[in-house]
Parts: structure tokens; sequence; C-alpha cells
């Protein structure tokens, strides 16, 4: 299947600083990646649908000015965590869609944000 | 927003076969059923997914009802490396979008 990486795997920052994840299609172009946050021992929720060459799109509840979110290439969605606080400490996954053949969307391995 | 209902947890012994259950009640008739694992502090799999016929792969086969409020995963021969949280999820309409539900933990048991 299609492979989908992220950037770093693990991430421990201060209190207000902002951090960035990269969430890469490897071996084919997406047009659409998607952004989930999964807290422990609960399930994921959908953040935000990440559109090539546009503004992504967020879901209820999930603050666009927190949570920014660039796709700024065929193969590279970018999350940026402003101001982070400890309620933002997480795991992050990303997915992307693969439009050719298979019609399904293949998930990055995530990244734990930690904040101190 | 999930629309589907799984149990919360299952066991099964290695090497049998492992059949998760999915209600999807509600799902309508250009929806898919799409299936996906967890392992502990991993991206989600992707196993496999169906319309309305039953479907096979190298992984696990999909069994769909006539009337399509439900389907059943199967893993024919489970190893203690299929230990996961399965969830089942169906497409949104006109979207790519996936809402997870809370999924089955599968505990395979030596």
């Amino acid at each position: 299947g299609a492979v989908v990486s992220q950037h770093p795997s693990r991430v421990i920052c201060k209190s207000g600083t902002s951090v960035k994840i990269e969430c890469r299609s490897l071996d084919f172009q997406a047009t659409t990646m998607f952004w989930y946050r999964q807290f422990p021992k609960q399930s994921l929720m959908l953040m935000a649908t990440s559109n090539e060459g546009s503004k992504a799109t967020y879901e209820q509840g999930v603050e666009k000015d927190k949570f920014l979110i660039n796709h700024a290439s065929l193969t590279l969605s970018t999350l940026t965590v402003t101001s982070a606080h400890p309620e933002d400490s997480s795991f992050y996954i990303c997915s992307a869609r693969d439009p050719a053949g298979v019609e399904t969307q293949y998930f990055g391995p995530g990244t734990r944000l930690l904040v101190l | 927003d999930a629309k589907t209902t799984q149990p919360p947890s299952m066991d099964c012994a290695e090497g049998r076969a492992a059949n998760l259950p999915c209600n999807h009640s509600t799902i309508s008739g250009n929806e898919y059923v799409y299936w996906y694992r967890q392992i502990h502090s991993q991206g989600p799999q992707y196993i496999i997914h169906g319309l309305k016929n039953n479907e096979t792969n190298e992984m696990a086969s999909l069994i769909i009802t006539e009337d399509r409020k439900s389907s059943t995963l199967i893993l024919p021969h489970a190893t203690l490396r299929d230990t996961a949280v399965y969830y089942c999820i169906v497409r949104v309409e006109n979207f790519n979008k996936f809402y997870f539900g809370s999924g089955t933990k599968l505990n395979v048991k030596p």
C-alpha cells in the first residue's frame, strides 16, 4: 500500500512555543490530506481536511488560528500547533487520500506531542 | 459523528478465526464500509473495504449483510500480532472524511 510519513515522531516543547509537524506522501500525490488527534485511550478525532493549493477546512470546535495547516505541494502538508499548552499534548496523526487505485486513506505513523 | 456500533472488546485464541461485528444501520446506498486497525501507538492500518459484495484480501474477509445494515470482519487465523483496536468506518457520502467510532479491542491470546 501507499506510504505516508510524519516528522517528527515525537516532540517535547515548552508551553507557549509553536510546533510544526510534517506529513508526506512518499509514493503518490495527495491532493487531500487529513489531520487527526488522539488522546490516551480514546479514538481518533478528525481535526481538519488539508487541500492542496487552498485553505484547510476545519471540523466544528477546532480552532483554525491555533492549528495552522499548510498544504503547499501534492506530497506535503504541515500542521503547526501555535502557542502550545499542556492540554495540546496528544498523538497527532495525518492521512492522505490516494486518488488512484483503491479509494482509501493511508495513515502516517503519528507524532506524539508533549507540552511542558 | 460515528455511524457505526462495535463491541468494546473481544477475545480470540491464537490460530482461531476472529469475527468482529459492526452495525451500521443508517448506511446509505452509496456509502462504503471500511475497516482499519490500530496497534498501540501507531497510525491506523488499512485492512479492507466493501460496498455490497463480500470482499477478501490477503489480510481478511469482509462479509456485508444483504440489507447492508451490518458487517463482519474475519481474520481467518489470528496471531498475537493481530492484537489491536479494530475500527469499522462508514465513508461519508461525497467526502473522503473518516469519522472514527470507539472500535473493538481484539485480544488474541496464546
